[in-house]
């Protein structure tokens, strides 16, 4: 089955760095990477997604990447801001269906003022 | 206000006791979802229901129970077969298996 590897496990940087957590996967026929960010006391929330027919997709301050060949996937943050501070989750699905979904251990991401 | 919402906040468990946590959604939405989530591990899918009164069992739905008799309700049963059941418990909902999912504030299970 899809085995999904993120990393770091944590990270902290300076507000207006920027931010880069990777993320692995081990079914090649994965073909949808959704990531969610998680702050303290909620749930998780899909900040933005890339499908495998795209290799970058760009929403403001944050991007996807994606290398298909190599199996790996990555978000970036640019010009952090303390708000960014959460837990972030990649994800890999081989059919889009949420029921074949299989999540990274999740970022913890600390962004100092 | 629309959205998902999971009680209680905090769980406590006795040794041999069910316990039921609940999940209730008013986005109209017709699969609903409960994932366990573990420090340092990533959200595991425990059962899922793509409509009302039809579920399947998830990755790792033993020592665990569910129904969905209302589409605005999909309680779990945590019974006294799941040995280790000291968790973070999120519900999700979305409009089909291939949207995208909305995730509950999570209850926190704990064992005395």
């Amino acid at each position: 089955g899809e085995n999904v590897e993120q990393h770091p496990s944590t990270l902290s940087v300076q507000e207006g760095d920027s931010a880069v957590i990777k993320c692995t996967y081990s079914d090649s026929a994965s073909n949808y990477f959704p990531w969610y960010k998680q702050e303290l006391g909620k749930g998780p929330q899909l900040i933005i997604d890339i499908r495998s027919n795209v290799g970058e997709k760009k929403d403001q301050r944050i991007a996807v990447t994606l290398n298909k060949t190599a199996k790996h996937f990555s978000l970036h943050i640019t010009e952090t801001q303390p708000e960014d501070s959460a837990v972030y989750f990649c994800a890999a699905s081989r059919k889009n269906n949420n029921n074949d979904m299989r999540f990274g251990a999740g970022t913890r991401l600390t962004v100092k003022p | 206000d629309g959205g998902i919402t999971q009680s209680p906040k905090y769980l406590f468990r006795k040794e041999g006791q069910n316990v039921t946590l609940s999940c209730e959604q008013n986005l109209n939405h017709d699969a609903m979802y409960w994932y366990r989530q573990d420090p340092g591990q990533g959200l595991r899918l425990i059962y899922y229901s793509q409509i009302v009164n039809d579920f399947q069992k998830g990755d790792i739905a033993e020592g665990y129970s569910v129904s969905r008799e209302k589409k605005e309700s999909f309680p779990l049963t945590v019974t006294s077969a799941q040995k280790n059941p000291t968790a973070f418990y999120l519900c999700a909902s979305s409009l089909g298996l291939k949207e995208t999912q909305y995730f509950g504030p999570g209850t926190r299970l704990l064992v005395l």
